[in-house]
């Protein structure tokens, strides 16, 4: 069974500050990993993924990978309040023949604080 | 990424009941999923439909009560059958791999289902 772990929090931060979120994953041979933002009522919405060990940036989102400790982390810089949100790492898990799936963590709520 | 639609947005249904949600995409993609998400809840994967053959269900879920069609590339529908109250939840399809890698997805509004 593949697992994917988050703290479910609810995490806060001030307005302005970083925000770190974190994720571990059981399977060994995961090659991708995503991050997604959920909004209430809305669906997942991809904002970051990662294939390689180390730093990923993308405008004030960084994710860090590191598979030796099976270990994926999101990092916002100068949080915003319209950065609260639930965010949900997944990680694939192939079946053959190009086919996929992702297994979701639970999320974690982040609330940005003005 | 891609467009994806879903018919209806939200509904509420009496129990005993079926509904049917469809899911359309703006063009071909290879792998179509349906999920479910429960209230406060994470997502969880129903089953992947698969263009031309019967769906693949995860544990926990059977055909008799979430058959799955996916007639072409573009569009697939997932009927949740003799509804109960348990059945209340959002459900989303979603597509890909349709991006720079090779197993992304992305989602649909979702389908908000109430049972009486």
């Amino acid at each position: 069974q593949k697992e994917v772990e988050q703290n479910s929090g609810p995490l806060s931060v001030p307005e302005g500050a970083i925000a770190s979120l974190n994720c571990t994953y059981s399977d060994r041979g995961s090659q991708s990993f995503f991050w997604y933002r959920q909004y209430s009522g809305k669906s997942p919405e991809l904002i970051m993924f990662i294939y390689s060990n180390g730093d990923k940036e993308d405008g004030r989102f960084t994710a860090q990978l590191n598979k030796a400790s099976q270990y994926v982390s999101l990092l916002i810089r100068d949080s915003q309040p319209s950065d609260s949100a639930t965010y949900l790492c997944a990680v694939p898990t192939y079946s053959g023949a190009g086919s996929y799936q992702l297994t979701f963590g639970k999320g974690t709520k982040l609330s940005v604080i003005p | 990424s891609a467009v994806i639609s879903q018919k209806p947005s939200r509904d509420i249904c009496q129990r005993g009941t079926s509904l049917t949600i469809q899911c359309q995409v703006d063009s071909q993609v290879t792998m179509m999923f349906w999920y479910r998400q429960q209230p406060g809840q994470s997502l969880t994967l129903i089953a992947t439909a698969n263009q031309g053959s019967e769906a693949t269900y995860e544990s926990g879920f059977v055909i008799d009560k979430f058959p799955i069609s996916r007639p072409n590339l573009t569009f697939s529908t997932l009927t949740v059958s003799n509804m109960s109250p348990e059945d209340s939840s959002i459900y989303l399809c979603s597509v890909g791999p349709k991006g720079q890698g090779p197993d992304e997805q992305f989602f649909g509004p979702g389908t908000r289902l109430t049972v009486l």
